[in-house]
């Protein structure tokens, strides 16, 4: 079945660039997710691209995707301390089948 | 627009109890999915409604659970006996029928199975 890896930990400072990068099995999957926990909040839907993307940009968000390295990242510019949270990367076959996570990867920000 | 809710934000249980969970999702979300996250493992698939109808349940993990969906709406999930290894947060996630992928996650309800 589909696997999806991430790095349990990322620590950077505040107002540098956060880079969140993870890796999945499956060159089928057409969606990939990044998704937002904070802390005691349900999960929140940062952004997402089609596998026929290579980039996708939302004001801090940048999502870089290599299809060929079935590799995806998620970069936050300017990091800030409401930032901190743990990033679910996730993908899914089409557009109403179910999702497969990540572990999360826990970002904290030191000053 | 009212976003995903989920009841009880949290629940205490002894093994061998019954423990209901409800799931509203967004009004118009034709589908309707649950997942579970274990231990602080990977979220984890349970099942998924297209309105009143299972599409699909093969994450579901044995026949403690139960999944139904009234008239389209709502969704219960009921773990009949609980185990230990239930203990968990169970989240709710819904979606419009429009090929659009995005699926909206309520806030979670935490199981703790004692």
């Amino acid at each position: 079945g589909e696997d999806v890896e991430q790095s349990l930990f990322l620590s950077v400072r505040e107002g540098d660039s956060s880079v969140i990068n993870c890796t999945y099995t499956d060159s089928s999957s057409t969606y990939l997710y990044w998704y937002k926990q904070e802390p005691g909040a349900g999960l929140q839907l940062l952004t997402y691209i089609f596998s026929n993307m290579d980039m996708k940009q939302d004001q801090r968000l940048t999502v870089l995707l290599n299809k060929k390295d079935k590799h995806l990242s998620l970069r936050i510019a300017d990091t800030q301390t409401g930032d901190s949270a743990i990033y679910f990367c996730a993908v899914a076959y089409s557009s109403a089948s179910k999702i497969i996570f990540g572990s999360g990867t826990r970002l904290s920000i030191r000053p | 627009e009212a976003g995903v809710t989920q009841f009880p934000s949290h629940s205490v249980i002894e093994k061998g109890q019954t423990v209901t969970l409800r799931c509203d999702p967004i009004s118009g979300h034709d589908n309707l999915y649950w997942y579970r996250r274990v231990m602080g493992k990977e979220i984890k698939f349970l099942l998924h409604f297209v309105k009143e109808s299972k599409q699909d349940e093969s994450g579901m993990p044995n026949n403690r659970f139960l999944a139904e969906r009234t008239g389209g709406t709502y969704s219960t999930l009921k773990v009949q006996p609980a185990e230990l290894e239930d203990s968990g947060v169970y989240f709710c996630a819904s979606s419009r029928t429009s090929g659009r992928p995005e699926q909206y996650f309520g806030p979670g309800t935490r199981l703790t199975v004692t």
